[in-house]
């Protein structure tokens, strides 16, 4: 049983515009949420979270947003580049999972960015 | 060398083979853990070692075997594995305790088992 889902395998977007990353979660006791980037041969690189207090968080360009009613959230770009195009995995951590909570992730499938110029 | 290392980068061996992976990190972090990703499933958690003691095994086989000697090191020893076990096994570091910081991954190791 998948306990976080990123039922797009794969998303197309023109450079410039906005990209949207969606991820739902069904274990009501993760409240810490990540996205993680990954380029091909590379390991997946960190690029924003969020806690549970919070419905939004911004860096840059990028923003995720969390609807934990729904249990769910998303990963905006904007405007998207290039650069961006790469495997974008969201992860959950549970409430109360010790120290070494941060690296006991639970992972979606990824969904496949690409960024035309 | 900064970051999280792997070595090596691809691996093909047989099923009566043994082989070790290796996993260094350069972060000072003092939390490891071995991921596998096989092919179109997320990433599963394997192991997690805190200050050198495995403090989580997530099921996994007796034929993976995982070995901490310090902080920095970590090796995930292979023997008779099957075809199925083929993936990226990736490694990552973080700092558990007072100033936890997301995980960082190494490059993996990609695995081909013959």
């Amino acid at each position: 049983d998948q306990q976080v889902k990123q039922n797009s395998p794969s998303l197309s977007v023109q450079e410039g515009r906005i990209s949207i990353l969606n991820c739902d979660y069904t274990n009501s006791m993760f409240d810490y949420f990540l996205w993680y980037k990954k380029y091909p041969a590379e390991g997946p690189t960190f690029l924003i979270s969020i806690s549970s207090i919070k419905d939004k968080n911004e860096d840059g360009r990028f923003t995720v947003f969390l609807n934990k009613s729904a249990k769910h959230l998303s990963l905006h770009i904007v405007p998207s580049q290039p650069g961006d195009s790469a495997v974008y995995f969201c992860a959950a951590i549970p409430a109360n999972a010790g120290g070494t909570s941060y690296g006991k992730l639970t992972f979606g499938q990824g969904t496949i960015l690409t960024v035309h110029p | 060398e900064t970051g999280v290392t792997q070595t090596p980068r691809h691996l093909v061996m047989g099923m009566t083979n043994k082989k070790s992976l290796k996993c260094e990190q350069h972060l000072g972090h003092n939390a490891m853990y071995w991921y596998k990703q096989s092919a179109k499933k997320p990433l599963e958690l394997m192991f997690v070692y805190n200050f050198k003691e495995q403090t989580e095994n997530n099921s996994v086989p007796s034929r993976f075997s995982p070995e901490c000697p310090n902080s920095s090191h970590l090796f995930l020893h292979l023997h008779t594995l099957q075809p199925e076990d083929s993936a990226l096994y990736l490694c990552a570091s973080s700092n558990a305790g007072r100033s936890n910081t997301e995980a960082f991954f190494g490059q993996g190791t990609r695995l081909t088992v013959v």
